[in-house]
Parts: C-alpha cells; sequence; structure tokens
C-alpha cells in the first residue's frame, strides 16, 4: 500500500521560505511522477507542482517565481520549497502520487495527510 | 488555464436521495476529468477518472458522465458515509491542473 507522509515546520515568518518534505513508503520515488497541492482553510484546491526522478519538474504559473520542488531518490523522499511567503500561503500541504507513470498531467491516486502551515509573524 | 466552475456550490440531501453535482471546463477537456471527495481534516479520495471510470474499491453508486465541457457527478443513493465536499479536477495536457471550487453535500 502506497502511503505518503508530510513532515516540516507548521509555522513559518512573512518573507521566509516553507520547506516541506514528503516521505513515500510503499512504492519507489523512482517509479512516477510526484506532486504537491495546497489548500487554504475553507477554501478549494490548487496544484502547486510536478517532479520526476529524472529531475523534471513543472510549476504552477502563479508560484513559478517562488517554488523549486526537489528529490532525494535515496531517502524515497521529495520536497516543496516556497520562498518570500505572505499570509496568503498558510494553507494546508499535500503531496500525492500522479497516477500515471508516464504522464505527469493526469490524476492523483495516493494522497498524504496534509501538514497544515501557517505564515504569520 | 482552464477554468472549472461547479454547481450547485451546496447540496442539502437527504439519505437515499438521488445526488448530481455539475462540473463545468472554461474549454474542451475531452475525458480528461477526475471526480474527489473530502471530508473534514482529511484528503481529498479519487473517486473517477477519465470522467467515467470508477477507481477500484469506490462503491458503485458513484458514477460520473460527460465530455468536452460538461460534466457530472451522481450518487444513485445517498448514504450516511458520503456526505462530503466534491470536487472536480481537469488535467487536459497542459499545465496548471485546476479543481472546480468544490460542491459540499450536506445533510438536508
Amino acid at each position: 500500500q502506497v502511503q505518503l507522509l508530510e513532515s516540516g515546520p507548521g509555522l513559518v515568518k512573512p518573507s521566509e521560505t516553507l520547506s516541506l518534505t514528503c516521505t513515500v513508503s510503499g512504492d519507489s520515488i523512482r517509479s512516477y511522477y510526484w506532486s504537491w497541492i495546497r489548500q487554504p482553510p475553507g477554501k478549494g484546491l490548487e496544484w502547486i507542482g510536478y517532479i520526476y526522478f529524472r529531475g523534471s519538474t513543472n510549476y504552477n504559473p502563479s508560484l513559478k517565481s517562488r517554488v523549486t520542488i526537489s528529490m532525494d531518490t535515496s531517502k524515497n523522499q521529495f520536497s516543496l520549497n516556497l520562498n518570500s511567503v505572505t499570509a496568503a500561503d498558510t494553507a494546508m500541504y499535500y503531496c500525492a502520487r500522479v497516477s500515471d507513470a508516464y504522464n505527469p498531467m493526469t490524476y492523483f491516486d495516493y494522497w498524504g495527510r496534509g501538514a497544515l502551515v501557517t505564515v504569520s509573524a | 488555464d482552464i477554468q472549472m466552475t461547479q454547481s450547485p456550490s451546496t447540496l442539502s440531501a437527504s439519505v437515499g436521495d438521488r445526488v448530481t453535482i455539475t462540473c463545468r471546463a472554461s474549454q474542451s477537456i475531452s475525458i480528461w476529468l477526475a471526480w474527489y471527495q473530502q471530508k473534514p481534516g482529511k484528503a481529498p479520495k479519487l473517486l473517477i477518472y477519465r470522467a467515467s471510470s470508477l477507481r477500484s474499491g469506490v462503491p458503485s453508486r458513484f458514477s460520473g458522465s460527460g465530455s468536452g465541457t460538461d460534466f457530472t457527478l451522481t450518487i444513485s443513493s445517498l448514504q450516511p458515509d458520503d456526505f462530503a465536499t466534491y470536487y472536480c479536477q481537469q488535467y487536459n495536457f497542459d499545465p496548471p491542473i485546476t479543481f472546480g471550487p468544490g460542491t459540499k453535500v450536506d445533510i438536508k
């Protein structure tokens, strides 16, 4: 059974960098594309971007200038860095597996439980 | 970007009711649409992909239909476990992937 678990600080100061890690178990991170998705409190879902183990990434244009997604295959983990955060970046951050091993633009079949990150001084 | 809309935003229904949620895309996305169920404090769960394909393990009372710009999610007989928020998601080739704003199904 594929499981994903997000980890990282729950509180980040404005203008600083939000950093989260997703640890994958039950599957090799080399086998699929992996994504980050966020959800502000009481609001809808926003796709942040994806990564593939060969280094391929793609980001939502609305966040592209501030986002980096990276991968550590030795730990079966991938990470999210979002810099210059503001209160608008307060959200539940989910990591998810892209269902198709060959096409990153598809749906998400496994999700982590989410990590709430609050941006506040 | 492809914009997704859903209607209604909230739906009040009773156990046993037939429920239909509509999702509309701002341009044609063929059949590249998924539906998710989300309960409070939980991650979304995939229900349907490719507009009408039921994910393994999802009850058969859930069904999806549509193509192009107009899609529907139907719950044939609403069960107590189905009270949740439902999101559609398009994945038509080009990024970004986008989601609808959600439809909350609550108890009448």
